[in-house]
């Protein structure tokens, strides 16, 4: 499968650990993008990379929230101290270029308890 | 600030009527904008863009500026189109702003 993956599919975790979840984009796309989906409303933007660099970052993504893309290829979105709130659907999305489709992996479902 | 609403959380037509799901946009910029699709058990994907102009699986939208919509049409739904339908608008090209989803059920 030469899609979007993430991993893992599903997460649960007791409030206030931490988790940690991995985006493998597209291979040749450079841009790779965060998404946060939760029940009833569409997918909301957290932060993107062009290759290594973290250019944007949504006001949603708190200080307990950090993302990083160390060598331009696969992501990853780290979760400090979790709360009830943070449960969701993590999406992540790459593209080749700025204006081009973005494509979707299948998300990971965190759930706090 | 940058909004898109579908004002519909579910249409239910029946196989063969007409479908139209409606998208309207604040964007005070040139707008950019796509209509995703996400099927049972599967990611979200593409379905179209309008700069684009181009029909697929029979879907077509047409952007009306005056009105600020991008509303998503079909003349014949078909049972396999239900899903759940997001329209989504493309900001500075950095990032998307979606709406809350239209689930379409077509019965048979």
């Amino acid at each position: 499968d030469t899609g979007v993956s993430q991993d893992p599919r599903h997460k649960i975790t007791k409030r206030g650990q931490n988790v940690t979840f991995r985006c493998d984009p597209i291979s040749e796309h450079n841009r790779l993008y965060w998404y946060r989906q939760t029940l009833g409303q569409g997918p909301e933007f957290l932060t993107y990379f062009q290759n290594e660099a973290q250019l944007e970052k949504s006001r949603l993504l708190s200080d307990r929230f950090s993302a990083e893309r160390p060598k331009g290829s696969f992501s990853t979105l780290e979760i400090q101290r979790t709360e009830q709130g943070d449960s969701a659907m993590y999406l992540c999305a790459s593209s080749f270029r700025g204006r081009d489709e973005q494509y979707f992996g299948p998300g990971t479902r965190l759930t706090v308890t | 600030a940058q909004r898109v609403t579908q004002p519909e959380k579910l249409l239910s037509v029946f196989k063969g009527a007409p479908v139209e799901l409606k998208c309207n946009y604040s964007y005070s910029g040139s707008p950019e904008l796509f209509w995703y699709v996400q099927y049972s058990r599967q990611r979200l994907q593409l379905l179209l863009r309008h700069i684009s102009r181009e029909s697929i699986k029979g879907f077509t939208a047409d952007l009306n500026k005056g009105e600020t919509s991008f509303h998503l049409k079909k003349p014949f739904a078909q049972e396999e189109d239900s899903a759940m339908y997001y329209c989504a608008l493309f900001l500075y090209g950095n990032k998307l702003v979606f709406g809350a989803g239209t689930i379409l059920r077509v019965k048979s």
